[in-house]
């Protein structure tokens, strides 16, 4: 069965700290997203890109936040400079349509430091 | 804004009974409704998706139902076992036009005792 990968699937990085999560979504897929999830609360919409831009993004995805696709089958999520509360399982998810239910990675745990 | 609630928050059950968990949700415009199972320190796996046009999806000893008007879906899951453990989270798909996006509730954890 097609699956999400992201990597990696633990980061640790000192606050001010640029980091990069990367993530394949699954290749037919069309719409993808970024969701986080702060230890024992809710998972929380980031940000959904379709057609090569944003087509969503949360209150929580400030200009500290930026997604690309670089190529065909990468989907990154940028951190500018961390701050501890940023510390959260990150997760990836594509879909092909309405029809077909979400896809979720199996996430990278970012603990800033 | 679209608010997601589940009930109740943890479950302890003994192998082999049937159970019911509950999700309600505040704006009955929602397109889709999808249920996902979380291992701890883990990813969502995906467990059914009822779609805005449907009432009921199942698969093998789960059965999801989807009442749109109440705001409510339930998942019932049959012959309860220990590999069940897990926690369960419903999402609704956004009711804007195009919206995607998912509202999680908290989820409930469920522990199967054998």
């Amino acid at each position: 069965e097609p699956e999400v990968t992201q990597t990696p699937s633990h980061q640790v990085t000192q606050m001010g700290q640029e980091v990069i999560l990367r993530c394949v979504p699954i290749s037919n897929h069309l719409y993808f997203y970024w969701y986080r999830q702060i230890l024992g609360q809710k998972v929380e919409f980031l940000v959904s890109f379709y057609n090569n831009e944003i087509s969503e993004k949360s209150e929580i995805f400030d200009d500290q936040f930026s997604v690309e696709r670089p190529d065909g089958s990468n989907f990154t999520l940028k951190i500018r400079s961390t701050k501890l509360e940023d510390s959260a399982m990150y997760f990836c998810a594509s879909t092909a349509g309405g029809n077909y239910g979400y896809t979720f990675g199996s996430g990278t745990r970012l603990t800033v430091v | 804004k679209q608010e997601v609630t589940q009930i109740p928050a943890a479950l302890s059950v003994p192998e082999g009974e049937n159970l019911v968990l509950n999700c309600s949700f505040t704006d009955s415009a929602i397109y889709n409704l999808q249920w996902f199972r979380q291992d701890p320190g883990k990813g969502l796996t995906s467990l059914l998706l009822i779609q805005s046009s449907q009432r009921e999806q199942t698969s093998g000893r789960l059965n999801a139902s989807l009442d749109k008007s109440s705001g409510r879906s339930t998942l019932y899951i049959a012959a309860s076992q220990p590999g069940d453990s897990a926690t369960y989270l419903c999402a609704g798909w956004g009711s804007g036009a195009g919206s995607y996006q998912l509202t999680f509730g908290k989820g409930t954890k469920l522990s199967v005792i054998p």
